[in-house]
């Protein structure tokens, strides 16, 4: 059974970091292109980034909003993905999610989804 | 970037209705098109991917249809476990983006 686990949010001030990190199980994590995308309290769901495997060479992407702030990475070997944050602003206060197309592979679709963690960028 | 526009922003329906909801895309993305169901509280769950193709599990009263920069989300028969808010998505090209969501609600 696929398994998508995000960890790590919190409060945090503006100007300040957070790593967040998806454990992944049930599938072949180190073949998978995954995703980060939020959602802001009572707002929809905005694509922030992806991470392609490693043999398609693990280049990043990422949304405008969070470019040069935001880093995503991976470690195959611990089957676990990361956003490190910095820089957060209170507009980055949203869960956030990890995703995976798992089965449906090069359709970029979000067919699974963690539960999501909550950030929330307060002073 | 590519811009993903959904109409309506929301409606209300009765059981038993047929609802459709479009979404265009700012310039051509194939058929890298994929609806969400998102109810309060909960994960988005994938419905369709690549315009059509209806998700395992999910019921056939829903169905995708569209390529290129035009597509549409009808749900035949609206049940009540549907009354949701639905976002389109687009992983053409990055930066991939979603729709502002249509919310469906009880007439």
């Amino acid at each position: 059974e696929v398994h998508l686990v995000e960890s790590g949010g919190g409060l945090v001030k503006p100007g300040g970091s957070l790593r967040l990190s998806c454990a992944a199980s049930g599938f072949t994590f180190s073949i998978a292109w995954m995703n980060w995308v939020r959602q802001a309290p009572g707002k929809g769901l905005e694509w922030i980034g992806r991470i392609t495997s490693e043999t398609a060479g693990g280049t990043t992407d990422y949304a405008a909003p969070v470019k040069g702030r935001f880093s995503i990475s991976r470690d195959d070997s611990k089957n676990t993905m990361y956003l490190q944050m910095s820089s957060l602003e209170n507009e980055d206060t949203a869960v956030y999610f990890c995703t995976t197309d798992y089965p449906i592979w090069g359709s970029g679709s979000c067919n699974y989804w963690g539960q999501g963690t909550l950030v929330t960028v307060s002073s | 970037d590519i811009q993903m526009t959904q109409s309506p922003s929301s409606l209300s329906a009765s059981v038993g209705d047929r609802v459709t909801i479009t979404c265009r895309a700012s310039q051509s993305i194939t058929k890298y098109l994929h609806w969400y169901q998102q109810k309060p509280g909960e994960v988005p769950k994938l419905l369709i991917h690549s315009a059509s193709s209806l998700q395992s599990g999910v019921p056939s009263r829903f169905s995708g249809s569209g390529s290129g920069t035009d597509f549409t989300l009808t749900i035949s028969s609206l049940q009540p476990g549907d009354f949701a808010t639905y976002y389109c998505h687009q992983s053409y090209s990055v930066p991939q983006t979603f729709g502002q969501g249509t919310k469906v609600e009880i007439k």
